[in-house]
This record gives C-alpha cells, structure tokens and sequence, in this order.
C-alpha cells in the first residue's frame, strides 16, 4: 500500500481561484517534504522542499507567494496554489523521506493532476 | 547542459527484445544514482539503485561509469509490461540537494 498519500487525485478549477493539495505520510514521521512539478513530455522539477516547523525552501524561480507550502506537522505538507491560471495545469507530485538505520528512502505520492480552466 | 541528460526515445521494440538506455550527469561529485519507471499519468516508481559496481535485478542491469558520467539500464526479454518511461535520477552532493531527474526515455514494447 501507499506510504505517501496525496489528496485530491484530479481537481479542475477555474482560474483565479486557489487549490489546495495534501500530501501526507504514513506510518512514518517526514521532517521534510517535496514537492515537484511535471509538464507533459518533461521531467519532474522540484519547487520547494518543506520542513516541518519551518519555512519551505523554494527553488529559483518558484514564485512562494504563490505556491504557498505548509508544513504543520511530522505527516502533512499541504501545497496551495493560489490565484491558478490555465499555465499552472500540471502533475504536482510530492515525496517524503523517511529516515532510517540504513539511510534514507524517497516515498512518492500517487501525483495530483490539477486542470485550471 | 542540463544536470541529467537522456534520450527521450519513444524506443518501440517488439516483445523479448533487449532494450539499453543511457544517461549522462554534469556533476562528477554526484553521490547516488537511479532509476525510475513512470507508467502514464502516475508517480515514478523506484526500480533500482545503481551501484559502481553495477547490479542486476531478474531481467534489468544497471551500470555506473563514474569516469565518463553515465548510467546505463539494460532490460533484456522486454514484456509488455514494461512499457513505461524511464527516468534517470541522480543525487548531487551535498544533503540539502534533492533528487534531480532526467527527462525521462518512453520505452513501448509492441506484441
């Protein structure tokens, strides 16, 4: 079963209104976060990386005033897309890290498709 | 140059073909390094680490060339499963830096 849970799955919403995705571990504790962005045919591209207790990380070129990321807690990063225009239609995914005695593993969320029209 | 380079294909090969493909990384400092499958319209999926050394997992080989910076994954006697793309992923040096991932190569295994 899924270890990384994202909510919602799909979502389409109309432009200029703000969509909010959730990204949630389970049965483990994530410190941090990440979230990443794919267009169609392209690679995934990270945004921001999101600290428990602490301001995200943004990447260059990642507006953060309109990505808003939170971080409430050891399981739950939410990511807020704010103002949507039809450009921000993509596929947000998200990962945590959960850390162990033999390193560190990158769990993916199942991805969020987001349609603003 | 982008950090992590690949063919994107499409790479069409008829089932039980043996399909190879390649990556190259700018940064030699990089410390970890995968590879990923990514079926349409879902979450990339960890297949397997690569390891100097190189290692094999039932019908996929994957191999290190640190010198020249590459990765390569050969899938041997293709499936129809395996139909997907496949994303590069290396891990650059230093612990705040994330995973980066290639483009991606669409591999399509035809009946």
């Amino acid at each position: 079963g899924a270890v990384v849970s994202q909510h919602p799955s799909w979502v389409i919403c109309k432009s200029g209104t703000s969509v909010k995705i959730e990204c949630r571990s389970l049965d483990f504790q994530a410190t941090t976060m990440f979230w990443y962005r794919q267009f169609p045919k392209q690679s995934l591209m990270l945004m921001a990386t999101s600290n428990e207790g602490s301001k995200a990380t943004y990447e260059q070129g990642v507006e953060k005033d309109k990505f808003l990321i939170n971080h409430a807690s050891l399981t739950l990063s939410t990511l807020t897309v704010t103002s949507a225009h039809p450009e921000d239609s993509s596929f947000y995914i998200c990962s945590a890290r959960e850390r162990g005695l033999s390193g560190n593993t990158i769990y993916f969320g199942e991805g969020s498709w987001l349609t603003v029209v | 140059r982008k950090e992590v380079e690949q063919d994107p294909g499409p790479f069409n090969v008829p089932e039980g073909a043996t399909v190879a493909f390649n990556c190259t990384y700018s940064n030699s400092a990089s410390q970890s390094f995968f590879w990923y499958r990514q079926d349409c319209r879902k979450e990339p999926k960890l297949l397997m680490s690569v390891y100097s050394s190189g290692n094999e997992d039932g019908r996929f080989t994957a191999q290190l060339n640190r010198a020249s910076q590459y990765i390569s994954l050969l899938i041997r006697d293709s499936k129809l499963s395996d139909s997907a793309t496949y994303l590069c992923v290396v891990k650059p040096p230093g612990s705040a830096r994330q995973l980066t991932f290639g483009s991606g190569t669409q591999l399509t295994v035809l009946p």
